[in-house]
C-alpha cells in the first residue's frame, strides 16, 4: 500500500497566487482530512469530508481557503490568493469508513509564500 | 467541548533512561484517546489508543499509555529509550458517542533524546 499520497512535496510562491494542494487518499477509505501545520498553532483540522461530503469545513481560515473532493480518489486544497501567513506544512489524512479513530497521515506539503 | 492539554512543549532525556510525556484532556462526556508521533520530516503516526476496556494501553515501539479517568489523564510512557525515539508526540481526543466527531489534538511534546 502505497499510503496517503501528497503533491507537491514543497511548493514556494510568491505573495498573490494561487497555490493547489493536491492529496490522493489510501485506497478504500472514504474520509478525508486536511491539516495545517505551524509552529504558533501547532497542527489544525481545516476541512474533513465523508464519502467525499464535506462534513465539517469551520476550521477553514477564510474564503481564500477552498477544498474539493471530486471521487474517492483525490482531493484538493486551493488558496487565492496566497498569503505569507498561509506558511506552513499542510497534512493530507484519510480514514477507514466511519472510523475516525485512525488516520493515516500523508508526508505533508512544506507552503512558503514570500 | 473537549480539549486537550500537554504541559510540557519539551522534554529532553538520556538514552536508556525512562520517559513520562504527560496529557489531560476535558470533556463533560466519555471520549476516545489516542498519542500519535511524528518524526523529522514526516506525517503523524498512530502510536495508541483508548477506546474502551483496560486502562492499560500498549502501542508500537514499546510505549503505553494509561487512562485514568479521576485525573482525566493519559500519560504515555517507555521505560527506556532510544535515540529513534526522536520525535514530537501528540496526544489527541474524541467523542466517544458522535460518529462524526474530530479528534482534538494537542500542542505536541517534542521528545529529544540524549546519548
Amino acid at each position: 500500500d502505497a499510503g496517503v499520497i501528497q503533491s507537491p512535496r514543497h511548493e514556494v510562491t510568491e505573495m498573490g497566487q494561487e497555490v493547489t494542494l493536491r492529496c490522493k487518499p489510501i485506497s478504500g477509505h472514504n474520509s478525508l482530512f486536511w491539516y495545517r501545520q505551524t509552529m504558533m498553532r501547532g497542527l489544525e483540522l481545516l476541512i474533513y469530508f465523508n464519502n467525499n461530503v464535506p462534513i465539517d469545513d469551520s476550521g477553514m481560515p477564510e474564503d481564500r481557503f477552498s477544498a474539493k473532493m471530486p471521487n474517492a480518489s483525490f482531493s484538493t486544497l486551493k488558496i487565492q490568493p496566497s498569503e505569507p501567513r498561509d506558511s506552513a506544512v499542510y497534512f493530507c489524512a484519510s480514514s477507514l469508513g466511519q472510523n475516525l479513530n485512525e488516520q493515516f497521515f500523508g508526508p505533508g506539503t512544506r507552503l512558503t509564500v514570500l | 467541548a473537549q480539549s486537550v492539554t500537554q504541559l510540557d512543549s519539551q522534554v529532553p532525556v538520556f538514552e536508556e533512561a525512562p520517559v513520562e510525556l504527560r496529557c489531560n484532556y476535558s470533556s463533560s462526556v466519555s471520549v476516545y484517546l489516542f498519542w500519535y508521533v511524528q518524526y523529522p520530516n514526516q506525517g503523524l503516526q498512530l502510536l495508541l489508543k483508548y477506546l474502551s476496556g483496560s486502562t492499560l494501553v500498549k502501542g508500537i515501539n514499546g510505549f503505553e499509555a494509561e487512562f485514568n479517568k479521576s485525573q482525566t489523564s493519559f500519560h504515555l510512557r517507555k521505560p527506556s529509550v532510544h535515540i529513534s525515539d526522536t520525535a514530537e508526540y501528540f496526544c489527541a481526543v474524541r467523542l466517544s458517542r458522535s460518529s462524526a466527531s474530530k479528534i482534538i489534538f494537542g500542542s505536541g511534546t517534542r521528545l529529544s533524546i540524549r546519548p
